[in-house]
């Protein structure tokens, strides 16, 4: 069975800081990993995903996250955060059961972005 | 381009009563399609996805039962709805072909239960 971590439920930063998203997984195969955004009441729009090409994952938004097998972590990063970018943030792992394709989620980072 | 839809946005219901949520998605054939529920403070988690018209697979037991008359379109149904049913509702579809596995997901319901 595969699992994620989101080790911190509340990030604050400043506007114009970095951000760190920290996740640690947990799968029996290689993984496949995404990073989803959530904006209030809204639904999740994928900001990137990793499926054992690259390491380094490039996303939208100017977000990025590094895959490391020695440290079971996919955390997410953006070098200078922006106000707009305050929103839950999820990390997921891919799961296959049946012939559909099952998504575990871990239970979200909240990030606050402060003048 | 692919779309997906859900409605109705919000949605206020006594217990007890019958709930109806429809999630459509246009743009693509043969879709797998999924319906998730997001308690407050919580992720979220997987209530039935399906393959192809007529097929749902049950991944929770619970008050709700999931049907999939069209091949784009996906219904999450209940006969008596329960407070614990209260909750942020969301569908997403992804392909089934080409290994792709990412899923897109629609901009939920919003169900609160009294």
């Amino acid at each position: 069975a595969q699992s994620v971590t989101q080790l911190d439920s509340h990030v604050s930063v400043s506007e114009g800081t970095p951000v760190l998203l920290r996740c640690n997984y947990s799968s029996s195969y290689s993984p496949s990993l995404f990073w989803y955004v959530q904006h209030p009441n809204k639904g999740l729009q994928l900001l990137l995903k990793y499926t054992s090409a690259a390491t380094l994952v490039k996303g939208i938004n100017g977000f990025e996250a590094e895959f490391k097998k020695s440290e079971t972590s996919f955390h997410l990063t953006k070098p200078s955060a922006h106000m707009s970018d305050a929103a839950e943030y999820f990390c997921v792992v891919r799961g296959i059961t049946g012939g559909g394709n099952k998504l575990t989620f871990g239970t979200g980072t909240q990030l606050k972005v402060e003048l | 381009s692919q779309t997906i839809h859900q409605w109705p946005a919000t949605l206020v219901q006594p217990v007890g009563s019958p709930l109806s949520l429809e999630c459509t998605v246009e743009g693509t054939s043969n879709p797998n399609l999924y319906w998730y529920r997001q308690a407050a403070g919580r992720g979220l988690q997987l209530l039935f996805y399906s393959v192809g018209i007529g097929q749902i697979s049950s991944e929770v037991p619970q008050n709700l039962s999931a049907s999939r008359p069209q091949d784009r379109q996906f219904i999450l149904s209940s006969k008596k709805l329960l407070l614990s049913d209260s909750g942020f509702y969301l569908c997403a579809w992804g392909r089934t072909s080409g290994g792709s596995d990412t899923q897109y997901f629609g901009p939920g319901t919003r169900l609160t239960v009294l």
